[in-house]
Order: structure tokens, then C-alpha cells, then sequence
């Protein structure tokens, strides 16, 4: 089974601090996602990587920034957090550009920032 | 402006009945389609899949139809239990060369009465 594991289920930073979100696939897919959903918005797409030291920029990029130095990890960064980065941020792994399939989901991070 | 639309935002359905959960798409280099299933907080999980040289994917109870002239698929669960009871995005791939980035709808949350 593939697992994308995602380093806090929950967590709560300060305006103005700098927010690592880890997280890890163990299926050597090479597509990783991350999306954060709120309410009666959906999931949008904040960036994506399609290998190892690739990225590019979903819909809503502006405040953040990704780091993919191994294909397994892909790590969301918040330069400075604010109170509307509020939200659930999930992240995603699938197969590559080659085929289709399933994106594959970790089990999401709640992060407040007050 | 949005590519994938679940107009409905929630629909309720008694036990044994079929739920029908509806989906609109803009663009026409779409050609993969995915149901996902999500409860709170949890990550989304992936349902059914169908690819645009099919007008029909069925699994179980779940069954999406897909039609590409009007740009429409649907997904049926036939009959509908309580444990049904989730929010449910649609979500679309296939855009130019990113065949791996989906693009996914608000979603529409499903209430399951017994």
C-alpha cells in the first residue's frame, strides 16, 4: 500500500514565524502535491514537483515555498506565517507523467497560526 | 476561473436510496476523472476513476458516468449508507503536459440519513 505520511497532524505557529511542513512517500512516485482546503473552496494546488529539485506553482503559491531535495520527501515552507494560511494542508503523491492514476493523500496537517 | 465545478455543495439522501453527485468541467484536454472521498480530518481518499475513451466506470456500489460531449460525469452509489456520509470531490487531469496535476472541484457534502 502506498503511505505519504505527513510529519504533524496538528500544529500551531505565530504570525511571522517560518513553517516547515514535512512530507514523505514510500512508493518512489514521482509526482508530490501539495494543496491546503478550506471551506467552500475546495482543494486548491499551492505547488508541485514532478522529480527531484523540480517545482512548479499551482493556483495559490504566493507565501510559500517548496523544497524537494530527495524524490521521497517534499517539504511546504511558510516564509513568514499569517492568520490566513489558517488551514488544512494535505499532501499528495502519484506515479508520474507517464501514466494516469490516483493521487495518493497523507493525512493532512491542521495548522492555526495566531 | 474554475476548470472543475461541483455546483452542489451538499445533498442529503435516505438509506437505500441512490445519491447522485454531479460535476461540470471547462476543458476539453481533460481526459482523466477521479471521485475522491474525504471525512474530517483525514486526507482525501481515492473512489473511482474513469478515463475519456469510456463513458462508464463501475465499482461495487459506485458507478461514474461520463459524458464528454457535455462535459459531465457523475457518480452514482447505489444504495447509499450512512457510512457514505463524507464530502466527495471530483477531480480532473490531463492538462497540456501535467498529466499528473489534478485539479479538483469544491467538493459536495453527502449526508446519509438512516
Amino acid at each position: 500500500d502506498v503511505k505519504v505520511t505527513q510529519s504533524s497532524r496538528y500544529l500551531v505557529k505565530r504570525t511571522g514565524e517560518k513553517v516547515f511542513l514535512e512530507c514523505v512517500q514510500d512508493m518512489d512516485h514521482e509526482n508530490m502535491f501539495w494543496y491546503r482546503q478550506d471551506p467552500g473552496l475546495g482543494l486548491r494546488l499551492i505547488y508541485f514537483s514532478y522529480d527531484v529539485k523540480m517545482k512548479e506553482k499551482g493556483d495559490i503559491p504566493e507565501g510559500y515555498s517548496v523544497s524537494r531535495e530527495k524524490k521521497e520527501r517534499f517539504s511546504l515552507i511558510l516564509e513568514s506565517a499569517s492568520t490566513n494560511q489558517t488551514s488544512m494542508y494535505l499532501c499528495a503523491s502519484s506515479l508520474g507523467r507517464s501514466g494516469y492514476g490516483e493521487a495518493f493523500f497523507g493525512q493532512g496537517t491542521r495548522l492555526t497560526v495566531v | 476561473d474554475q476548470q472543475v465545478k461541483q455546483n452542489s455543495p451538499s445533498l442529503s439522501v435516505q438509506e437505500g436510496r441512490i445519491s447522485i453527485l454531479n460535476c461540470d468541467y471547462t476543458n476539453s484536454m481533460f481526459d482523466y476523472f477521479l471521485w475522491y472521498k474525504k471525512y474530517p480530518a483525514e486526507g482525501p481518499t481515492f473512489l473511482i476513476s474513469i478515463s475519456s475513451i469510456k463513458d462508464k466506470n463501475e465499482d461495487g456500489r459506485f458507478t461514474v458516468f461520463l459524458n464528454k460531449s457535455a462535459k459531465h460525469l457523475s457518480l452514482h452509489i447505489v444504495p447509499s449508507q450512512p457510512g457514505d456520509s463524507a464530502v466527495y470531490f471530483c477531480a480532473a487531469s490531463g492538462v497540456g503536459g501535467s498529466q499528473g496535476n489534478l485539479i479538483f472541484g469544491k467538493g459536495t457534502k453527502l449526508s446519509v440519513k438512516p
